[in-house]
């Protein structure tokens, strides 16, 4: 079984400390994906990696910058976190696409993050 | 403007009853994809179901099956005899391109289903 795993479960963190959330994943997956979740605007997308120190903006990238120093982890950083950051962030991983559906995303349990 | 749209916040349903979550979505693409995820409360998106735009046959997985219309630009996800442990969120998924391998998803806002004994 795909296992994506994440650093932590639940984060509270005060406005204006650098935050780091690490994600892994075991799959030797070529993609990986940070998305945020909110209440009524489903999961958007922060940041996505499809080689090792690569990496490609998404729909939301203000605010965040991410590493990608290995093939299997994926790290999201928040510089300055601010009390709007304050979200589910959900990290993903795929095969590199080459039509249908097996190449679709994996998910981790999520990083429930409050920010003070 | 939203890519996908699933206009149903929260469902309730009788355990053993079908289910049809709706999704409509909007794109100018030819070749598309659409997924379907459910996301329990222990948070994992796990993903249930596929449909390609060239696809003729309607997708089925067990018991799942995604209601394909395209002229429509639909994508529902039908649930047969619904169970306890079907409540959960779920989402209807886009993919709107991709840069190298890597598929770009846009998710619809989810709806969350409720499963009554």
């Amino acid at each position: 079984d795909v296992k994506v795993t994440q650093s932590s479960r639940y984060l509270v963190k005060r406005t204006g400390e650098k935050v780091f959330l690490e994600c892994v994943q075991d799959m030797d997956h070529e993609n990986m994906f940070w998305y945020r979740q909110d209440p009524g605007l489903g999961l958007r997308l922060i940041y996505f990696s499809y080689d090792v120190k690569m990496k490609e903006k998404g729909d939301i990238p203000e605010g965040y910058s991410v590493s990608r120093e290995k093939k299997e982890r994926f790290s999201l950083i928040l510089e300055s976190a601010s009390t709007n950051q304050t979200s589910m962030y959900l990290c993903a991983s795929s095969f590199d696409w080459t039509g249908g559906y097996r190449e679709t995303q994996y998910f981790g349990p999520g990083t429930r993050l409050l920010v003070l | 403007a939203q890519k996908i749209t699933q206009t149903q916040p929260g469902m309730f349903v009788q355990e053993k009853e079908a289910v049809t979550l709706d999704c409509t979505y909007d794109t100018s693409d030819q070749s598309y994809g659409l997924f379907w995820y459910k996301q329990p409360s222990s948070g994992e998106m796990i993903f249930l179901i596929y449909q390609g735009s060239y696809d003729e046959q309607n997708a089925t997985e067990g018991r799942y099956s995604l209601n394909f219309q395209k002229a429509r630009k639909s994508a529902n996800l039908v649930i047969s005899a619904s169970q306890l442990g079907d409540s959960a969120m779920y989402f209807c998924a886009m993919r709107e391109g991709r840069v190298q391998g890597a598929q770009k998803l846009v998710f619809g806002q989810g709806t969350r289903l409720t499963i009554n004994p």
